[in-house]
């Protein structure tokens, strides 16, 4: 696509729920990034691809963020037993040699 | 481990003058890259600028320049005859080792520029 795509844009849950959050990168780019960004600071990492092997999940907080790219293109960020302090913007990013690019990113808040 | 430090957190221009956004870095590489975002408003992140290590020019993008002074590790935007859209939130990011070997970026806590009439 012409962009990086993320849906949902918004997604209220509730706490203790999984939440699966989805990202499209820019048709062709090899790298993919997971980004976290609180309000008011800059995006903090999460982790990264290139294809599909994850290269770098060193930001992932705790056992219950995990992310895939079965087949190197679309990803999904999934977030088990959702707490609140999960509430944030959750940001995918790609490049392929240019960017990285950022989508619009998830809202996600978890009540 | 590397840093990127923005020491100002909010920044004024009158429309049409230059301004300066300040970034240093710290990193023990040879190799990185540096980067500026655009965040306006909106929430969109905004590519702007990209400068390499090991790039003797400095990087220019239309309005955007990046003033980099590797020796002092900074990484300046200027942002010439500044417009009332220039308004937004504007982060530094690095990321070490070659551009296009992927990476995570590291970003700075961001500059709020305001554009007055």
């Amino acid at each position: 696509g012409a962009g990086v795509s993320q849906s949902p844009r918004y997604k209220v849950t509730k706490r203790g729920q999984d939440v699966a959050l989805r990202c499209d990168p820019i048709s062709g780019h090899v790298s993919l990034y997971w980004y976290r960004q609180a309000l008011g600071q800059g995006p903090e990492f999460l982790t990264y691809f290139n294809y599909e092997a994850q290269q770098d999940k060193s930001g992932l907080p705790n056992d219950r963020f995990s992310a895939e790219r079965p087949e190197g293109s679309i990803s999904t960020l999934t977030i088990q037993r959702t707490e609140q302090r999960d509430s944030a913007m959750y940001r995918c990013a790609s490049s392929n040699g240019q960017g990285p690019f950022f989508g619009s990113g998830t809202q996600l808040s978890v009540l | 481990a590397q840093k990127i430090t923005q020491t100002q957190p909010g920044m004024f221009v009158q429309e049409k003058e230059a301004v300066t956004l300040d970034c240093t870095y710290d990193t023990s590489d040879q190799s990185y890259g540096l980067f500026w975002y655009k965040q306006p408003s909106s929430g969109e992140m905004i590519f702007l600028i990209y400068q390499g290590s090991y790039d003797e020019q400095n990087a220019t993008e239309g309005r955007y320049s990046l003033n980099f002074q590797k020796a002092r590790k900074s990484a300046n935007l200027v942002i010439s005859a500044s417009q009332l859209g220039d308004s937004a939130m504007y982060f530094c990011a690095m990321r070490e080792a070659g551009y296009n070997q992927g990476g995570k970026l590291i970003f700075g806590q961001g500059t709020e520029l305001s554009v007055k009439p």
